[in-house]
């Protein structure tokens, strides 16, 4: 089983670029979310989703979409990319009810 | 104050000796803790899992939670270089699988 697959692996954007970060997962778990990893900060929580057309906010939702069409799909958008969004994602899944996270490998982006 | 703090390290032990890393927190309502151990370059897996006070132990690796002092340690036993990551703490006050607080990881280097 791959787990959870994020792509692109790194990413340099200019300032006012949109794109997508991409995450699936195989494991058929009902919760998914983004994170963001910065120095010193710990990872912080974007934007979560408990299933399928159900998104809501965390700590740090501002400047980032997100959407759920299926069980296995969460792609995050940055919608004008900004260096303060110099950072890398994590893309998590956990079946539900459970405080199990299974993380992807990260998707390291730099903003100019 | 934050959250949750850790000491970022870095760590150098030699190989064999009893590595002690420790997390503070504030919120009296978590009752959830988990350690995540990150590889450089990848994303965090988890490593432990414990529910209230007490201890629990996992070959090498033993979880303490004390909540009247809102202290949590994991203690890994005959370090090996192996165990060389970035460890982090996490906590959350409930099993929905999203409300997570994390710390920012110990840097943990074992030397041959």
């Amino acid at each position: 089983n791959a787990g959870v697959t994020q792509t692109p692996k790194f990413q340099v954007l200019k300032t006012g670029q949109s794109m997508t970060l991409q995450c699936a997962q195989d494991m058929n778990h009902e919760y998914m979310s983004w994170y963001r990893q910065d120095p010193g900060m710990g990872l912080r929580l974007i934007h979560y989703s408990v299933g399928a057309g159900i998104t809501d906010q965390g700590e740090v939702p501002n400047g980032y979409n997100v959407s759920r069409s299926t069980t296995e799909d969460f792609p995050l958008r940055l919608l004008s990319a900004a260096p303060s969004q110099t950072s890398v994602y994590f893309c998590a899944s956990s079946p539900a009810g459970a405080n199990v996270l299974t993380f992807g490998a990260g998707s390291r982006l730099t903003v100019l | 104050q934050k959250e949750v703090e850790q000491d970022p390290g870095p760590l150098s032990v030699p190989e064999g000796a009893i590595v002690s890393l420790n997390c503070t927190y504030s919120n009296s309502a978590f009752q959830y803790f988990m350690w995540y151990r990150q590889y450089s370059r990848k994303g965090p897996e988890l490593l432990m899992y414990t529910y209230s006070s007490g201890n629990k132990e996992d070959g090498r690796f033993t979880a303490q939670v004390d909540k009247s002092s809102k202290y949590i340690s994991l203690f890994i036993r005959d370090s090996q270089p192996s165990d060389s990551a970035t460890y982090l703490c996490a906590m959350s006050a409930d099993n929905y699988g999203q409300n997570f607080v994390f710390g920012p990881g110990t840097r943990l280097s074992v030397l041959p």
